[in-house]
């Protein structure tokens, strides 16, 4: 059975960088894709980005300048780094995996981790 | 990028009803159009996949339909569970894009 968890501090002040990580069981990080994405209260979900089996990255435009998605494999985590936040990015954050068979047909989700950006 | 449009942006309905929510896409996203109940406190569950494919575990009384940039989702006998909001989100291509949700308040 498939299992994510975020984890990551709860709060972090403007200017500064959140990190994130997921923690994955159940499956190897190396056989599909991961994305994480956001959701602000009150608001929509937001699909900040993915990392794919080879590595590769794929980032929201309007984030792209500052996150990054990253993965260890030793660990079987999958990491987001996201600079130079404000309070706009306060926000659940989820991590999710593709449903077998279909690319970003999110199955998979995390229980999701609320950051909030606050001095 | 493509922008998802969902309506109405809220709906009320009774136990027993029947209700449809539509998802429109900017431009053609065949069938790669997805469907998520969201609950205040959980992640998002996935519903309906490649527009119309039940995705396992989810009852028949959620049922997908369309192709292109119109699509709908359609719940039939509400029960108070299925109260919460849904989302459309497409799977075209990048980036991915949800729609701004539709509220489904008894």
């Amino acid at each position: 059975q498939v299992q994510l968890q975020e984890s990551g501090p709860g709060l972090v002040k403007p200017s500064e960088t959140l990190s994130l990580t997921c923690n994955v069981s159940g499956d190897s990080i190396t056989t599909s894709y991961w994305s994480w994405i956001r959701q602000p209260p009150g608001k929509g979900l937001e699909w900040m980005g993915y990392i794919s089996k080879s590595g590769s990255t794929n980032y929201m435009p309007s984030l792209k300048s500052r996150v990054t998605i990253s993965v260890d494999t030793s660990k079987n985590q999958v990491s987001l780094r996201l600079i130079s936040v404000t309070a706009a990015d306060t926000a659940m954050y989820y991590c999710a995996r593709d449903r077998s068979g279909t690319y970003f047909s999110f199955e998979y989700w995390g229980q999701g981790t609320l950051v909030t950006v606050s001095s | 990028d493509i922008q998802m449009t969902q309506s109405p942006s809220s709906l009320s309905a009774s136990v027993g009803d029947r209700v449809t929510i539509t998802c429109r896409a900017s431009e053609s996203i065949n069938t790669f159009l997805n469907w998520y109940q969201k609950k205040a406190g959980k992640a998002p569950k996935l519903l309906i996949f490649g527009a119309s494919s039940l995705q396992s575990g989810v009852p028949s009384k959620f049922s997908g339909s369309g192709s292109g940039t119109d699509f709908t989702l359609t719940i039939t006998g509400l029960q108070p569970d299925d109260f919460a909001t849904y989302y459309c989100q497409q799977s075209y291509g990048t980036p991915i894009t949800f729609g701004q949700g539709t509220r489904l308040d008894i």
